[in-house]
């Protein structure tokens, strides 16, 4: 069974950097391009970053561009978000998520981010 | 970049009636459209993908429509379940979403 489970969120005051992690489990994770996508409260749907299996490709929202990075460990079957000057606007459920035929079909449960003094 | 915009931002219906929902690109996408439906607290679910095609266990009041930049999402007959808000997702040039439309009961 696919399981991926995100971790590393919390508060962090604006200007402040945070890491989030996205353990995979089911599935062969080095095969499979991952995301981040993340849902600010009561708002719609914003994808951040895409990562090719083998780490050759990496992709950005131009929103993030710059301020996050994101990485893989296929020996370690995670995946991982590094979020820098961070802002209020960034305050929101951050997802990772398995790409299979260039889509999102299987999400994590999400970590929630919060930006604030 | 691509902008999606979905109408109307909110639906509201009852049990039984036919509901549908529009995504409109800001340039065409050919049929790289999918559509996701989210219930509160929960991850996004897919649909359709490929502008109409149903994704494996989807029930079949859920339907597709559309290319270049014009897309619909028409649910036959709305179920109890299916009170949501639903998503557009372009995948043609990276990913984006439309704003989405929560259909809540009338």
């Amino acid at each position: 069974e696919v399981q991926l489970v995100e971790s590393g969120g919390g508060l962090v005051q604006p200007g402040g950097s945070l890491r989030l992690s996205c353990a995979a489990s089911g599935f062969t994770f080095s095969n499979y391009e991952m995301n981040w996508v993340r849902q600010a409260p009561g708002k719609g749907l914003e994808w951040l970053s895409y990562i090719s299996g083998n780490d050759n490709n990496r992709y950005y929202a131009d929103s993030v561009k710059g301020r996050f990075s994101i990485s893989r460990d296929n020996a370690q079957n995670s995946l991982y978000l590094q979020m820098n000057s961070l802002r209020a606007e960034d305050t929101a459920v951050y997802y990772c998520a398995k790409v299979v035929a260039q889509l999102p079909r299987f999400w994590g449960q999400g970590t929630l981010v919060t930006v604030s003094s | 970049d691509i902008q999606m915009t979905q109408s109307p931002s909110t639906l509201s219906a009852s049990v039984g009636d036919r509901v549908t929902i529009t995504c409109r690109a800001s340039q065409s996408i050919s049929s790289w459209l999918a559509w996701y439906q989210q219930k509160p607290g929960k991850a996004p679910k897919l649909l359709i993908y490929k502008a109409s095609t149903l994704e494996s266990g989807v029930p079949s009041r859920f339907s597709g429509y559309g290319s270049g930049t014009e897309f619909t999402l028409t649910i036959s007959s709305l179920q109890p379940d299916d009170f949501a808000t639903y998503y557009c997702q372009q995948y043609n040039s990276l990913w984006t979403f439309g704003q989405g439309t929560k259909v809540e009961i009338k």
